[in-house]
């Protein structure tokens, strides 16, 4: 059972362009939903995170909508670079102590000049 | 230096033999992680640990075992390699604050 389900599993988009990658989720016990990127041949790594209580968080050119009603978030990528062509992963975590990670299952970006 | 490091960083190996991924953190936290990637299906939890003296299955922890050395150091074996073990294997470990997971840079695996 898919609990974050991502899309699209892959994008294209010209530079300068805008880049959208949406999750939903189930479990109403969420309640921290990151990004992560990762470049070939490297680990993933965080890129931005949000918590239920706010509708959007941006950094720099990243920005995530959060809809707590629709479970649904997503990662908009601003003037899109070729440098930001990777592969992004929206993850969830539940609330309480000792609960794991769940992760989407990917996208990969490729933007191109 | 890394925080998180694994060894090897690529091995390639034949059906049957018993293989063990390393995993090691100077980042403090007590909690780690083994995941698997293979293309289209995203990031699979295999075992995860709290702390030293816990360990717990993730979602295909079927062929795989795992030992937790140290609060540092978290290895995954392979008991009896197969083909379909062939992955990106992925050690991360979290401050359990947010759970934001801090990955290491992968190890390769072929099982021919």
């Amino acid at each position: 059972q898919q609990q974050v389900k991502q899309s699209p599993q892959s994008l294209i988009v010209q530079k300068g362009g805008i880049s959208i990658i949406n999750c939903a989720y189930e479990n109403t016990a969420f309640d921290y939903f990151p990004w992560y990127q990762q470049f070939p041949g490297k680990g993933p790594a965080l890129l931005i995170a949000i918590r239920p209580d706010v509708s959007e968080k941006k950094e720099g050119r990243f920005t995530i909508s959060f809809n707590k009603s629709a479970k649904q978030f997503s990662l908009h990528i601003m003037d899109s670079q070729p440098g930001d062509s990777a592969t992004y992963f929206c993850a969830a975590t539940p609330s309480g102590g000792y609960q794991k990670v769940t992760f989407g299952i990917g996208t990969k970006l490729q933007v191109i000049p | 230096d890394a925080d998180v490091t694994q060894t090897p960083r690529n091995r390639i190996t034949k059906t049957g033999k018993r293989i063990m991924l390393e995993c090691s953190q100077t980042k403090g936290h007590d909690r780690m992680y083994w995941y698997r990637q293979d293309p289209g299906l995203g990031l699979q939890l295999i075992y995860y640990s709290f702390d030293v003296k816990d360990i717990n299955k993730g979602e295909i922890s079927d062929g795989y075992s795992v030992s937790r050395q140290a609060q540092a150091k978290f290895s995954l074996s392979l008991e009896s390699a197969i083909p379909n073990q062939t992955a990106l294997y992925f050690c991360a470990t979290s401050d359990g604050l947010t759970d934001t997971q801090y990955f290491g840079p992968g190890t390769r695996l072929t099982v021919l």
